[in-house]
């Protein structure tokens, strides 16, 4: 069955750190996945896709096939990026998401 | 463009009522979905609609739940007889007829049944 999965409920880092957000998919095609991003007090929105292979707000994400993941990196963590982060991959008909992972960054 | 709107914001209603969730996609968007939130889980997929035509409801509840998307007007999640367990968080989505993978989301609908 397709499913994303997200490790970690909270990921807390100091401003500076690295961060990797962990996620993985269980899918028989080809996966085409994506990061949404929800800010305080906002909608959830997408961040960034794979297939872009673009950064975004200084995050990355590089799809690994092999090990069937599409991990969420930042080398250098703002406050500014704490939110709640949703991995997701598209099916024909749908997005299916993770049940998130929330990132603090602390001054 | 105002974006995806939602409305009601916040409904409460008692065990045995009915909920009615409204959802207004962007102009130009033909595609509508319905997630539901619930406490310590992911979005979980419900519903795709495109104008009168229901695509795909793998993730709708058998009974009770029943979603549209008429011709005019917003697209409606509609819940019978409400039980306390159907209390969440449900977000509707849009998208373009060309298919990017990308949704756009409302701001979503709380239900609390009491």
């Amino acid at each position: 069955a397709q499913r994303v999965t997200q490790p970690e409920k909270l990921l807390s880092v100091f401003k500076g750190a690295p961060v990797e957000l962990k996620c993985n998919y269980s899918y028989s095609g080809s996966p085409e996945l994506f990061w949404y991003v929800q800010y305080s007090r906002q909608r959830l929105q997408l961040l960034l896709r794979h297939i872009s292979r673009e950064s975004i707000k200084g995050f990355t994400a590089d799809l690994n096939k092999g090990e069937t993941s599409f991990h969420l990196k930042k080398p250098f963590a703002q406050e500014e990026d704490s939110a709640m982060y949703y991995c997701a991959l598209s099916m024909p008909d749908k997005l299916i998401f993770g049940t998130g992972t929330r990132l603090q960054v602390f001054p | 463009n105002a974006g995806v709107m939602q409305n009601p914001r916040h409904l409460v209603r008692r065990r045995g009522q009915e909920a009615r969730l409204r959802c207004s996609p962007m102009k130009g968007h033909s595609h509508v979905y319905w997630y539901r939130q619930l406490p310590e889980e992911g979005l979980k997929f419900m519903v795709y609609l495109q104008k009168e035509n229901i695509i795909d409801e793998s993730g709708m509840p058998k009974e009770r739940f029943s979603a549209e998307f008429p011709k005019e007007g917003p697209s409606i999640l509609r819940i019978q007889q409400v039980v306390r367990g159907d209390s969440a968080a449900y977000f509707c989505a849009s998208s373009p007829p060309a298919n990017t993978g990308e949704l756009f989301f409302g701001e979503g609908s709380r239900l609390t049944v009491l």
